[in-house]
Parts: structure tokens; sequence; C-alpha cells
């Protein structure tokens, strides 16, 4: 089936320094997720993307945060300076069209990040 | 907000008995879609069933579920497990902004 490419699987890098997460998602998909999850919690929404914008994002999506996709190439997220509460697994995942109109979300297999 | 609670931590089970998975939800749409996903160990959460109509079953691979708008339920059965069903399984509600509101999973382990 369709598939979400998520690089690095894991990143380990220092708190205050700056990461960026990549996704490659499904190549004709035109909505784009993250989903955040610190272990053995559930995973949280944390923004989604649309026609080079955001659309809606939560209360995770701290100021730290961003998200692009240039010209098409990687979906990425950005933490710029990295925090010990940011470790947890990130979640790539994208869409042909809304969740409300019947379609689904294919997912990354995530990227774990550790924050020391 | 949107909430799912699904049953509840780790599941372990023999191989070969039937396995049922609770998921209960809230929201204040009145047509809500409602998701299964299962994530295998290393490899990313797939979708395994999705419901839009009230009372109607949907299944695959041996799974099914049918949603239940007048209790709020989705519960994910299987009448007999295999080893293959060992995994996270998550039970999701559609968001209209945030594509999907997740639970907290549920480990299932079958054993021989």
């Amino acid at each position: 089936g369709p598939k979400v490419l998520q690089i690095p699987s894991h990143q380990i890098i220092d708190m205050g320094q700056m990461v960026t997460l990549n996704c490659d998602p499904v190549s004709n998909h035109l909505y784009f997720y993250w989903y955040k999850q610190i272990l053995g919690q559930q995973m949280e929404f944390l923004v989604n993307f649309y026609n080079g914008k955001v659309m809606e994002k939560s209360k995770l999506f701290k100021d730290q945060f961003s998200v692009e996709r240039p010209d098409g190439s990687y979906f990425t997220l950005k933490i710029q300076p990295t925090a010990l509460e940011d470790s947890a697994v990130y979640f790539c995942a994208s869409s042909s069209g809304t969740v409300f109109s019947q379609n689904t979300l294919y997912f990354g297999a995530g990227t774990r990040l550790s924050v020391l | 907000g949107d909430s799912v609670t699904q049953t509840e931590g780790l599941v372990t089970l023999t191989e070969g008995l039937p396995v049922m998975l609770n998921c209960t939800y809230q929201t204040i749409y009145s047509n809500p879609f409602l998701f299964w996903y299962v994530q295998h160990l290393n490899e990313s959460p797939r979708l395994l069933l999705k419901s839009f109509t009230d009372n109607k079953r949907t299944e695959h691979q041996g799974f099914h579920a049918t949603l239940h708008k007048s209790s709020s339920s989705f519960h994910l059965q299987k009448s007999s497990a295999q080893l293959s069903d060992s995994a996270l399984y998550y039970c999701a509600l559609s968001n209209y902004a945030q594509g999907l509101t997740f639970g907290l999973g549920t480990r299932v382990s079958v054993f021989p």
C-alpha cells in the first residue's frame, strides 16, 4: 500500500540544539500531519498542513516548532531550540483529502527523538 | 473536546481464543467516523478498519467492528486470535481539524 517514509528513525541530540525531522509523504497526497507520542501515552496531534500553510495546530505545537514543505520535497518538522520534554516519537501522516471526506491517513514508522 | 477511551494496557491471550478490544468515544459531531489502526513492532500504524455507518458491521482480515452511535462504541473483535495478531491497536475518531483523535492504545500479545 501507500507508504510514508520518515528519516531518520532515531535522532539523539543535546538540549538546546536544533533538529529537523523529515517526512516523505505519499506522492499524490495533499494533507500532512505531525503527531507526537510520549512513551506510554497516546498519539497526540501537533499540526496539519495543506496548500503550503498550517491549517490547525495544538497547544503542543510550541513557538519553537515549525513546519514546511518547500517545493514538494520533504515535509519537515523543525524544533529550535529543543527541550528535554521534546523527547518522544514523532509520527508523520498524509492523506489525499480530509478525514471527514472519508479519506484514510497513512502513517510513517515514526522518528524517535531523544533530547539529552 | 473529542476523546477516545479503549481497553487499557496489555491484553494477553492464547492462540485460537477470541479477542475483543473495547472502544468508546465522545464527540460533538453527530456523524463521527471511527477507525482501528494496528501497529506491529517497528512498523507504521496502518488502517485495519473504518466505519461511517451506524449499526453496520465492517470486516477486514478476520477482524470486525460495528459502529453503534447509541452507545458511542466501536469495539474490535476477532473470533480466533493468531500469533501474528500480536501488536498495538489504536481506536481513533475523526476530527475535523486534527485528522484523528486517538485512544491510548491496547497492546495485544498472543501466545501459543
